[in-house]
């Protein structure tokens, strides 16, 4: 099936700083990608959609210039966490459709726990 | 706008115990709906899906129906594992193809013990 692939996996990094997450979609092409973002013990809550091309689109809430988000080709897309703090400790997630006959599907990748000191 | 609400956990059973994790969803229209599982350090995979009233998912043994008349996508095994220990997040698509993001419900921890 269908993969997609987060680096780091983990990070720690220090107050004021800032951290590029990586998204990639291994063996198919994505145009759109979805980043979440997981709160300990909590569900995983939409941030913004990743367009190929296009700017990202974001949820009500989420400040684009500390998140920002580029999608520079078919197969990656970046989330910079700018200026992080240790509220934006977090897990982040991000998915990709599928495509063709797996149009139906999402795929997620693995995650990236970001730790901010 | 659309929404999911699962059973809060942890919920602790015993190896060969009957598993139902609740679900219940508000959306507009005919969403797709899903079980996600998140195996401790590892991420999201999809468990089983169902895509229009009356389907039925199902995968390693848990099955899900699609109720739309109770607006329930109810997750249950006969006879659960200890490997089956996890968090188990129901999820639903709008209306339309896989370009739409999901919303998710708060998750279910499930631990089953020897």
């Amino acid at each position: 099936g269908a993969v997609v692939s987060q680096h780091p996996s983990r990070v720690i990094c220090k107050s004021g700083t800032s951290v590029k997450i990586e998204c990639r979609s291994l063996d198919f092409q994505a145009t759109t990608m979805f980043w979440y973002r997981q709160f300990p013990k909590q569900s995983l809550m939409l941030m913004a959609t990743s367009n190929e091309g296009s700017k990202a689109t974001y949820e009500q809430g989420v400040e684009k210039d500390k998140f920002l988000i580029n999608h520079a080709s078919l197969t990656l897309s970046t989330l910079t966490v700018t200026s992080a703090h240790p509220e934006d400790s977090s897990f982040y997630i991000c998915s990709a459709p599928g495509s063709g006959a797996s149009s139906y599907e999402q795929y997620f990748g693995p995650g990236t726990r970001l730790t901010v000191t | 706008g659309n929404s999911v609400t699962q059973m809060e956990g942890p919920v602790t059973l015993s190896e060969e115990a009957f598993l139902t994790i609740n679900c219940t969803y508000t959306a507009t229209g005919y969403p797709s709906l899903f079980w996600y599982v998140q195996y401790p350090g590892e991420g999201l995979q999809l468990l089983l899906k169902a895509t229009k009233a009356d389907d039925k998912g199902s995968n390693k043994g848990f099955e899900a129906t699609y109720r739309k008349e109770t607006t329930s996508f109810h997750l249950e095994k006969g006879s659960v594992q200890v490997s089956d220990s996890a968090v188990y997040f129901c999820a639903l698509r709008p209306d339309g193809t896989g370009r739409r993001a999901l919303t998710f419900g708060s998750g279910t921890r499930l631990q089953v013990q020897p």
